[in-house]
């Protein structure tokens, strides 16, 4: 398994402004991926952060609003930018590692719970 | 990517085995099934997940028709900290090779007394 760590736990934030969550693995992973959840909904993928190029994002997600950086194989940033009310919710920051031959689990972090009032 | 299709909330007393089930009739032959829970205000924990043979771990157990189009997550003594919304995921291939998981709505499970 890997221990998964988000910073910061929790924030309110003014609109307009923007907010960056870090995620921080206690073990070199394939792959990182961030999540947003909206009050009462399920998980919708925002990204893969990929190691040393530009984040894919998935159908209504744009870099401009959630950049992404992933320096290195165990730590990745999500910023918020430019927030308004609606992007409250939990970001959570996701890793898979392999867990032995042909065997793959996926891992999520705390959350980072975000309230932009 | 197929899609999945639970009840959205059960209940089970506690002691007793909870079934949990999922259609997946869509699913094609490199999708993996996925088992998460999600218990308030924490991350998803992953269950299991199996290709095509019933898995069993500490946890839980997979049960996979031979069709692959439904499965049935069994906890076999729920607790009340088994409440949860249980989510199941069908994924092309395992993740890292090409898979992601993209969840649906799940179920609440609710494990009473």
């Amino acid at each position: 398994s890997a221990v998964i760590s988000q910073k910061p736990s929790r924030d309110i934030c003014q609109r307009g402004t923007s907010l960056t969550i870090q995620c921080q693995v206690d073990s070199q992973v394939t792959m990182m991926f961030w999540y947003r959840q909206q009050p009462g909904q399920s998980l919708t993928l925002i990204a893969t952060a990929n190691q040393g190029s530009e984040a894919t994002y998935e159908s209504g997600f744009v870099i401009d609003k959630f950049p992404i950086s992933r320096p290195n194989l165990t730590f990745s940033t999500l910023t918020v930018s430019n927030m308004s009310p609606e992007d409250s919710s939990i970001y959570l920051c996701s890793v898979v590692l392999r867990g032995g031959l042909q065997s793959y689990e996926q891992y999520f972090g705390p959350g980072t719970r975000l309230t932009v009032t | 990517d197929a899609k999945t299709t639970q009840p959205p909330s059960m209940d089970c007393a506690e002691g007793r085995a909870a079934n949990l089930p999922c259609n997946h009739s869509t699913i094609s032959g490199n999708e993996y099934v996925y088992w998460y829970r999600q218990i308030h205000s924490q991350g998803p924990q992953y269950i299991i997940h199996g290709l095509k043979n019933n898995e069993t771990n500490e946890m839980a157990s997979l049960i996979i028709t031979e069709d692959r189009k439904s499965s049935t997550l069994i906890l076999p003594h729920a607790t009340l900290r088994d409440t949860a919304v249980y989510y199941c995921i069908v994924s092309p291939g395992a993740p890292g090779q090409g898979g992601k998981l993209i969840f649906g709505q799940g179920t609440e499970l609710s494990v009473k007394p």
